[in-house]
């Protein structure tokens, strides 16, 4: 058990729906991560926020978008889902940014399959 | 991952070592992480790299040449449980970019 925790762990929807992936980073990790691993491209970073601010945006498209709270919860937000959606998203923390040597740990992720 | 290679497939015997290479795009270098995932579960940490040389945990020791864009994973005593995928992953300027994993079989 890493100490990151995911909400949902399954779900399932339609194509044109919205939902919105949950993630609690460990205690005192001020970083969180946002990855998603689909069967043909493997992982890939979407976006990183520390203590309340973007750090740093990878391969994320238009259509979705990330915020981290006060209590540095973070959530994913997933608009106008397609097929190609369809991963296995995961999101991890460290306790510090990404050009620190600082350890990410990974949440057991959520599987979104879009219909 | 776009800038990493890694081979896609090994296979190895238990007890045995197998070395394996990741090559990465040098410029914009700021890292080189490895990671373990067993299919379903989320990638765990293994070892952390920016400076050349060997470092070694216990069974499982990474090296780094920055000159030469290249690490490598060794892991030794290979046990069936080893068997999974090896991510090898670049910080690339403020990116944090996966290679595509080598999927490791360890047989009896």
């Amino acid at each position: 058990d890493s100490g990151v925790t995911q909400t949902p762990k399954h779900l399932i929807t339609a194509t044109g729906q919205r939902v919105t992936l949950r993630c609690s980073p460990r205690s005192g990790d001020l970083s969180v991560y946002w990855y998603q691993q689909s069967l043909d491209q493997g992982l890939q970073f979407l976006i990183q926020y520390y203590n309340g601010e973007e750090r740093a945006k990878g391969n994320i498209l238009e259509r979705f978008s990330a915020q981290q709270f006060p209590d540095l919860h973070s959530e994913l937000n997933l608009s106008s889902l397609e097929l190609g959606d369809s991963a296995l998203y995961f999101c991890a923390s460290s306790e510090g940014t990404m050009t620190s040597t600082d350890t990410q740990y990974f949440g057991p992720g959520t599987r979104l399959t879009v219909l | 991952g776009q800038n990493i290679d890694q081979p896609t497939e090994m296979t190895a015997t238990e007890g045995a070592i197998v070395q394996i290479n990741c090559t990465y795009q040098t410029s914009g270098f700021n890292g080189l992480f490895w990671y373990q995932q067993h299919a379903g579960e989320a990638p765990t940490f293994l070892s952390y790299n920016v400076l050349d040389g060997l470092e070694e945990k216990g069974r499982f020791s990474s090296f780094l040449s920055r000159s030469k864009g290249y690490s490598y994973l060794l892991l030794k005593e290979l046990q069936m449980k080893d068997s999974a995928s090896y991510l090898c992953a670049e910080i690339y300027g403020q990116n944090f970019v996966f290679g595509p994993g080598t999927r490791l079989s360890v047989l009896p």
